[in-house]
């Protein structure tokens, strides 16, 4: 298994770009995450979703979409990246929630300039 | 509002214990997380506590106070592949993680 894979690993935007990132999982997990992590900050949750075709705001959701056309993606859309979006980007999946533990995929480090 | 405090570093030697503090304050409680991550890397997990009490695994062990709004992790027989940053993580009544900003614990040889 490969677990949770992202891509790109690194990636650097000039203001005003959109780009996606890309996250898939072979678990067959219905949960998946979206967080950002600041230095210093703890991570933030910016969208998740509880299965194909639902989508929610987390914490953090404006200047970012998201879509679940399938269990295993679950795409990241930045629209006019903004200096403020520089971060590194996590994407996480777990097989349900109360008391089940969240599967990070490699992270994306982003750069807005 | 919601919040996690953790200590942002702590120093220990190798083959020590160390003890790193949680206090949480949450929407509702529906179980407190602690996360590995080595530098440059993903988060990985350590531990869940919903009940109160200590739950040991292997050199690792995890401590939970509800009426506190307090854990504590524990690291024993420290090993140098242990220097990582420790986040704490509380879930709320949405079930969704609210994180510590981490612990970096950095071991002395």
């Amino acid at each position: 298994n490969a677990g949770v894979t992202q891509t790109p690993k690194f990636r650097i935007l000039k203001i005003g770009q959109s780009m996606t990132l890309q996250c898939a999982q072979d678990m067959n997990h219905n949960y998946m995450y979206w967080y950002r992590q600041d230095p210093g900050m703890g991570l933030k949750l910016i969208y998740y979703s509880v299965g194909a075709g639902i989508t929610d705001k987390g914490e953090v959701p404006n200047g970012y979409n998201v879509s679940r056309s399938t269990t295993e993606d679950f795409p990241l859309r930045l629209e006019l990246a903004a200096p403020s979006q520089t971060s590194v980007y996590f994407c996480a999946s777990s097989r349900g929630v109360e008391a089940y533990e969240q599967y990070f995929g490699p992270g994306t480090r982003l750069t807005v300039t | 509002g919601q919040n996690i405090d953790q200590p942002t570093e702590m120093t220990a030697t190798e083959g020590a214990i160390v003890q790193i503090n949680c206090t949480y304050q949450t929407s509702g409680f529906n179980g407190l997380f602690w996360y590995q991550q080595h530098a440059g890397e993903a988060p990985t997990f350590l531990s869940y506590n919903v009940l109160d009490g200590l739950e040991e695994k292997g050199r690792f062990s995890s401590f939970l106070s509800r009426s506190k709004g307090y854990s504590y992790l524990l690291l024993k027989e420290l090993q140098m592949k242990d220097s990582a940053s420790y986040l704490c993580a509380g879930m709320d009544s949405n079930y969704q993680l609210i994180w510590g900003a981490g612990t970096k614990l950095i071991i002395k040889p």
